[in-house]
């Protein structure tokens, strides 16, 4: 089973500022098959990035997803405030598909 | 715009199972199949299994290995997880989820969640 680990566990910023989440997998993955969801409370996952780079129709241009190997990075450039949330990595490229443990991006 | 419309709320006795539908609208899930995701209250995410009717084939997570079945109706474009020997742990928000995109193996869509409760 292939591990993702997410740092850090929370992120606090404000409005404006720029986030950088971090995901890095237990063996390396095609970076075709690397994904992230956000997800705010009560509510089901959304896609955002699939194929570690492109955006899922709606995703805002200011998330954007890189990486390659086992080190991947979302980056949001500029906060606002429907992004703060939880955000999950994920692989779907080796069963079982596997979630990190989630970063949580607060208001500071 | 497909959507996935699951069954509601259910609270059970430990050891005794549970059955969760999920239905698709505007669209299918025959080629890409449909997968079961939980969440433990406050926890993170978790894949279950998950079925592709156009292959027949099902897959699912050791963990649940012998307790869970996946079957999908694909006339009635309702797919099902049913869980059995239920515990207090459990107890999660389970998702079904596809996808509605070519060549995109992960879930672009989701259902709402149906909230399982195990208790005495």
């Amino acid at each position: 089973e292939i591990l993702l680990t997410q740092s850090p566990g929370t992120l606090a910023l404000s409005p404006g500022e720029r986030a950088t989440l971090s995901c890095r997998t237990s063996q390396t993955i095609s970076s075709s098959y690397l994904a992230w969801f956000q997800q705010k409370p009560g509510q089901a996952p959304r896609l955002l990035i699939y194929g570690a780079s492109r955006r899922a129709p709606g995703t805002p241009h200011r998330f954007s997803g890189s990486g390659s190997g086992t080190d991947f990075i979302l980056t949001i450039t500029r906060l606002e405030s429907e992004d703060f949330a939880m955000y999950y990595c994920q692989q779907y490229g080796r069963s079982p598909w596997t979630f990190g443990q989630g970063t949580k991006v607060e208001i500071q | 715009q497909m959507q996935l419309l699951q069954s509601g709320a259910e609270v059970k006795k430990p050891g005794s199972s549970v059955k969760v539908s999920c239905r698709t609208s505007g669209g299918t899930f025959r080629t890409y199949g449909i997968s079961w995701v939980r969440q433990a209250p406050g926890q993170g995410l978790e894949w279950m299994g998950g079925v592709i009717p156009m292959f027949g084939t099902k897959n699912y997570a050791q963990k649940f290995q012998g307790r869970i079945t996946i079957t999908a109706d694909d006339s009635a474009r309702t797919a099902y997880m049913e869980l059995t020997s239920l515990r207090s742990h459990d107890t999660a928000v389970y998702y079904c989820a596809t996808s509605s995109m070519t060549a995109v193996t992960t879930w672009t869509n989701w259902g709402q969640g149906t909230l399982v409760t195990v208790s005495s």
